[in-house]
């Protein structure tokens, strides 16, 4: 079984509609971040969490919200989409013992489109 | 601002062929430099890693050197087999209280028969 797993894989939705994407993973790890992928663009934080109590704002948090319901699970909402939100979205674990620049260990990623 | 750069943006190859990729930065303080490889429909998986001291470091048929003073990073792959095809990214972390991370756009290989 995939240590990170995510899903839908794929999601086609309509603008203001809201859409949660679920992060599972079994690693054990405490840290989970949230990423969306754009062509031609490097993947940029939305948000990550070091444990389930502690959430933070990434670089492009504006339209999105998160909840860690335990240390394994970590959902990203859009609470209405809009198109520009259309995008590649990847979560990741990483764990206590690399440090802050540990190997993150990524998920298979979600393809979500809002028409 | 923090920046990674790679180049170039997309490259094909043959199959046994080797390839060089470059990543150069504007990333400080620098704590270390990842290269990830991504498969189409899959998540980036970790290559190598190096840290300011290191110069070269290899896995396999990949091979990523730092020039810490020029901020420069390159990927060599020798004998090139069709499972190269992917995109290759370059991450470097800046030291901070959260280390973060800064992706660049990767390099798009296709590996052909």
């Amino acid at each position: 079984d995939a240590d990170v797993t995510q899903t839908p894989r794929n999601r086609i939705t309509k603008t203001g509609k809201r859409i949660m994407l679920e992060c599972s993973q079994t690693k054990g790890h405490d840290r989970m971040y949230w990423y969306r992928q754009d062509p031609g663009l490097g993947l940029r934080l939305i948000y990550y969490s070091f444990d389930v109590k502690d959430i933070n704002k990434g670089e492009i948090s504006d339209g999105y919200s998160v909840s860690r319901q335990a240390q394994a699970k970590f959902s990203l909402s859009l609470e209405s989409a809009i198109p520009n939100q259309t995008a590649l979205y990847f979560c990741a674990t990483s764990d206590l013992s690399g440090g802050p620049s540990g190997e993150q260990f990524f998920g298979p990623g979600t393809r979500l489109t809002v028409l | 601002k923090n920046q990674v750069e790679q180049s170039p943006q997309s490259l094909i190859i043959l199959e046994g062929k080797n390839c060089t990729l470059q990543c150069n930065y504007t990333v400080s303080p620098f704590s270390n430099l990842r290269w990830y490889k991504q498969d189409t429909g899959r998540g980036p998986v970790s290559l190598t890693i190096m840290t300011f001291s290191e110069n070269t470091k290899s896995n396999g048929r990949y091979t990523a050197t730092l020039d810490a003073d020029t901020k420069q990073s390159s990927l060599h792959i020798t004998a090139s087999q069709l499972s190269d095809s992917a995109s290759y990214i370059c991450v470097v972390s800046a030291m901070g209280g959260y280390n973060k991370l800064i992706f660049g756009a990767g390099t798009r290989l296709a590996v052909h028969p």
